[in-house]
């Protein structure tokens, strides 16, 4: 049981370019959810799905697409990559029976826009 | 919008003493409030959380929780700090959409031998 993993670990991006973070989860969760984390701002959500077939937009949404690919897997797309995207991206996810429901998270992708 | 403070950037506590990890929350309705914490390079653990019943959460690590309606608070405390508690501790809540968490910004605890 390997909970959210995600790929890459690391990726130094050029302005304009584009890339796509994996996550998966293999705790058959349903919903999922992607927060970039930048110093002194918490962590903010990005997009979240709350189950499969579904996604919306959270805080900070403008510059990222996503994909729920299926139940266990949640792509976070940057589509022309800008300094201003340089973070710690962290997917997470929640079996989602009720607001109690705890996220878990993953290690996180550590993403540099030159 | 439901939201949550941690009025603290940094905690500094001696090895051995009690430590207490400050959260405001400002909601409508019932909170549910959480704990993560992050180590270096780490993705966020969670470490307690606060839905209803009795105002002390019991955590991971030894740590807790006190939930108190009155001041609107949630602080994370332990009796007794290690060097190894060391690391960056998110206080959230849930957000209206019954989905999300809404973080603090976070504040960095340093356990000093």
């Amino acid at each position: 049981n390997a909970g959210v993993t995600q790929t890459p670990k690391f990726q130094v991006l050029k302005t304009g370019q584009s890339m796509t973070l994996q996550c998966a989860q293999d705790m058959n969760h349903n919903s999922m959810y992607w927060y970039r984390q930048d110093p002194g701002m918490g962590l903010r959500l990005i997009y979240y799905s709350a189950s499969e077939g579904t996604t919306d937009k959270g805080e900070v949404p403008n510059g990222y697409n996503v994909s729920r690919l299926n139940k266990r897997e949640f792509s976070l797309r940057l589509e022309s990559a800008a300094p201003s995207q340089t973070s710690v991206y962290f997917c997470a996810s929640r079996i989602s029976g009720s607001s109690a429901d705890t996220q878990y998270f993953g290690p996180g992708t550590r993403l540099t826009v030159l | 919008a439901q939201s949550v403070a941690q009025p603290e950037d940094q905690v500094n506590v001696a090895e051995g003493n009690p430590l207490t990890v400050k959260c405001t929350y400002s909601v409508s309705g019932n909170p549910y409030l959480f704990w993560y914490v992050q180590y270096p390079n780490r993705g966020l653990q969670f470490l307690l959380k606060y839905i209803t019943g009795d105002n002390l959460v019991k955590g991971s690590y030894g740590f807790e929780a006190e939930f108190n309606k009155s001041q609107t608070s949630f602080h994370l405390k332990k009796p007794s700090a290690l060097v190894s508690d060391s690391a960056l501790y998110f206080c959230a809540v849930r957000d209206r959409s019954g989905y999300a968490l809404n973080f603090g910004k976070g504040t960095s605890l340093l356990v000093t031998p």
